[in-house]
């Protein structure tokens, strides 16, 4: 059973272009709600996280827009560049176990 | 710092054959362990999470275990591999509280021949 569905499973964006990435969850229980990009060979690591009390979070070319309502979650990347060719994964954290759960990932291909 | 410790990086098992897979922490104490498996192309799967010594949850019933001998050492085991055991296992902490960032490993590819 898939707690976070992501979608899509690839994508491929020009430079310069603008990449998104959906997420969606079932649990209200859940509380926090990193992405995380992963190089091949590598483990993956924290790009940007929010917290369900915001709708929108952004770090540099990276925001989070977050519906609480429909509990969805999306990464935007502004401005693609093809150092950001990897896999993207969305997650959730649970409010009381703290279990972590990923979606499937997402693999951006950003062409020069 | 902290930093995570993960070994081996590779192995290559036959069937039937045991599994041993060890996870250490330094510079934090009482961290929320996690072990997770990547199949080819696909997502991270949660195999087992620990936010305690004692407490050791399961989220795959396969013929994978988890034990937490130390406060900072989590180990993934098995008595006999399958080839569908094959993968990328990652071993991740976070801090022992709820929104935080995790940290992973570095991994083991594991291969089951």
């Amino acid at each position: 059973q898939q707690q976070v569905k992501q979608s899509p499973q690839s994508l491929i964006v020009q430079k310069g272009g603008i990449s998104i990435i959906n997420c969606a969850y079932e649990n209200t229980a859940f509380d926090y709600f990193p992405w995380y990009q992963q190089f091949p060979g590598k483990g993956p690591a924290l790009l940007i996280a929010i917290r369900p009390d915001v709708s929108e979070k952004k770090e540099g070319r990276f925001t989070i827009s977050f519906n609480k309502s429909a509990k969805q979650f999306s990464l935007h990347i502004m401005d693609s560049q093809p150092g950001d060719s990897a896999t993207y994964f969305c997650a959730a954290s649970h409010l009381v176990d703290q279990k972590l759960v990923f979606g499937q990932g997402t693999r951006l291909t950003i062409n020069p | 710092s902290q930093t995570i410790h993960q070994w081996p990086a590779t192995l290559v098992q036959p069937v039937g054959s045991p599994l041993s897979l060890e996870c250490t922490v330094e510079g934090t104490s009482n961290p929320n362990l996690y072990w997770y498996r990547q199949a080819a192309g696909r997502g991270l799967q949660l195999l087992f999470y620990s936010i305690g010594i004692d407490q050791i949850s399961s989220e795959v019933p396969q013929n994978l275990s988890a034990s937490r001998p130390q406060d900072r050492q989590f180990i993934l085991s098995s008595k006999k591999l399958l080839l569908s055991d094959s993968g990328f296992y990652l071993c991740a902490w976070r801090i022992s509280q709820r929104r935080t960032e995790a940290f992973f490993g570095q991994g083991t590819r594991l291969t089951v021949v």
